[in-house]
């Protein structure tokens, strides 16, 4: 699988934008970018999936970079329900979903 | 709520136990996963099944004895089972066919099971 690198952990403070990087530098051409979160005591949630162009759905926006070797978990108004940990994966044409070590996020008010 | 169903919520077994692990969605998926999450660590994939048969077992031992009866249930036995086992067991569901690479997949809240 290709791997992707996400910082440990970041914070951000209510309400306002928070940008989560992902570096997957080995990125190959059939792998989509899939981004899920996982709150405490929860199952992992989808947050939003791309392949090659930005993708804005209700819980968030992906930007994919040109040569699509990083892109940025975008949430655009931070509120103490997204302090999560946020993984970005990538995934090929195969079921497999394999899930890196994620970015905590910690949200303040 | 989610759309997945897992039970029980909490398991404890001793090590000589068997028991399973139930998992129900009718979202019309037709791939369902078993994960296994110890504390503070991501998921690690353990079973696939696609259009109920085994497609990929990442080597998981035999104690671990997966099963999906229809396309809405996925189970896992469990037999003979060590306290290392003690984890927080996810099962997930997605669509299949082309372009599954881009599915997205669904969780429940797991298991929490505990071997003493």
């Amino acid at each position: 699988d290709a791997k992707t690198t996400q910082p440990n952990s970041m914070e951000s403070n209510e309400e306002e934008p928070v940008h989560l990087p992902c570096n997957h530098s080995t990125i190959s051409g059939t792998d989509y970018i899939h981004w899920y979160r996982q709150l405490p005591s929860q199952g992992p949630e989808y947050v939003i999936h791309g392949l090659t162009s930005n993708v804005n759905n209700r819980m968030a926006s992906l930007a994919i970079a040109e040569d699509r070797k990083s892109s940025t978990l975008i949430l655009h108004r931070a509120t103490l329900r997204d302090a999560a940990v946020y993984y970005c994966i990538l995934r090929d044409s195969g079921y497999a979903l394999n899930f890196g070590k994620g970015t905590s996020l910690l949200v303040t008010p | 709520d989610t759309e997945v169903t897992q039970t029980p919520k909490h398991l404890v077994m001793g090590m000589t136990n068997k028991k399973s692990l139930k998992c129900e969605q009718h979202m019309g998926h037709r791939a369902m996963y078993w994960y296994k999450q110890k504390a503070k660590k991501p998921p690690e994939l353990m079973f696939v099944y696609s259009y109920e048969k085994l497609s990929i077992n990442e080597s998981v031992p035999s104690r671990f004895s997966p099963e999906c009866p229809n396309s809405s249930l996925l189970n896992l036995h469990l037999h003979a089972l060590q306290p290392e086992d003690s984890a927080l067991y996810l099962c997930a569901s997605s669509q299949v066919g082309t372009g599954k690479g881009g599915s997205p997949l669904h969780f429940g809240n797991g298991t929490r099971l505990t071997v003493t």
